[in-house]
């Protein structure tokens, strides 16, 4: 079965601080993955995908993720947090089987002056 | 601009009533989705559709209903058989994976807040 795995539910750094957040899924394909970020009381907002090639990915905001098979992770990165960055992110595998997409719980990001 | 439309933003409902969230979307997708989202829980799959006249239930789809009679629109009804509605209600929308045009990712809505009063 599908299923994607947020393992911090709760992060805090500091300004100009870089940050990692972790992501694992459970996939028995090439994945589709995917980071979003959500505001509070707004929706989702794709930061990036990936689904081949670089394992590398570059997505808004200055984020970046990089995909690892061996570990079925999908981590995202950003050198340099902003405060601005405060929000919820959730990892996301799919579309799969009649199209569905599966979320992580998310992991909540508070930024510290 | 092409997107997601939700309405209404905030919405309250009395004990034993049915509501109604509207999710309209100007992007030609081919598939929506009704998520739930609670605190600590990400989201949970309502009911998603793939093609007009026709959806699927999700994770949690007891005490709501939906209809796609039109490919634009994916209206839920949270009705008095789901007892306790209050949540923040998304809905997304993505191409087909058998399209040529196939963009991968879901596009979200701004979301519907329901509120039981």
């Amino acid at each position: 079965a599908q299923s994607v795995t947020q393992p911090d539910i709760h992060i805090t750094v500091s300004e100009g601080a870089s940050l990692e957040l972790r992501c694992n899924y459970s996939y028995g394909a090439t994945p589709y993955l995917f980071w979003y970020v959500q505001s509070p009381g707004q929706g989702l907002q794709l930061l990036l995908k990936y689904f081949s090639g670089d394992t590398l990915v570059q997505g808004i905001k200055g984020f970046e993720a990089e995909f690892k098979r061996s570990q079925s992770s999908f981590n995202l990165r950003k050198p340099s947090v902003h405060w601005s960055d405060a929000a919820e992110y959730f990892c996301a595998v799919g579309p799969v089987t009649g199209n569905q997409f599966y979320f992580g719980t998310g992991t909540s990001l508070t930024v510290i002056p | 601009d092409g997107g997601i439309t939700q309405s209404p933003k905030y919405l309250f409902r009395k004990e034993g009533q049915n509501v109604t969230l509207s999710c309209e979307q100007n992007l030609n997708h081919d598939a929506m989705y009704w998520y739930r989202q609670d605190p600590g829980q990400g989201l949970r799959l309502i009911y998603y559709s793939q093609i007009v006249n026709d959806f699927q239930k999700g994770d949690i789809a007891e005490g709501y209903s939906v209809s796609r009679e039109k490919k634009e629109s994916f209206p839920l009804t949270v009705t008095s058989a789901q007892k306790n509605p209050t949540a923040f209600y998304l809905c997304a929308s993505t191409t087909d994976r058998a399209r040529p045009d196939f963009n991968t990712e879901a596009f979200f809505g701004q979301g519907t807040r329901l509120t039981v009063v």
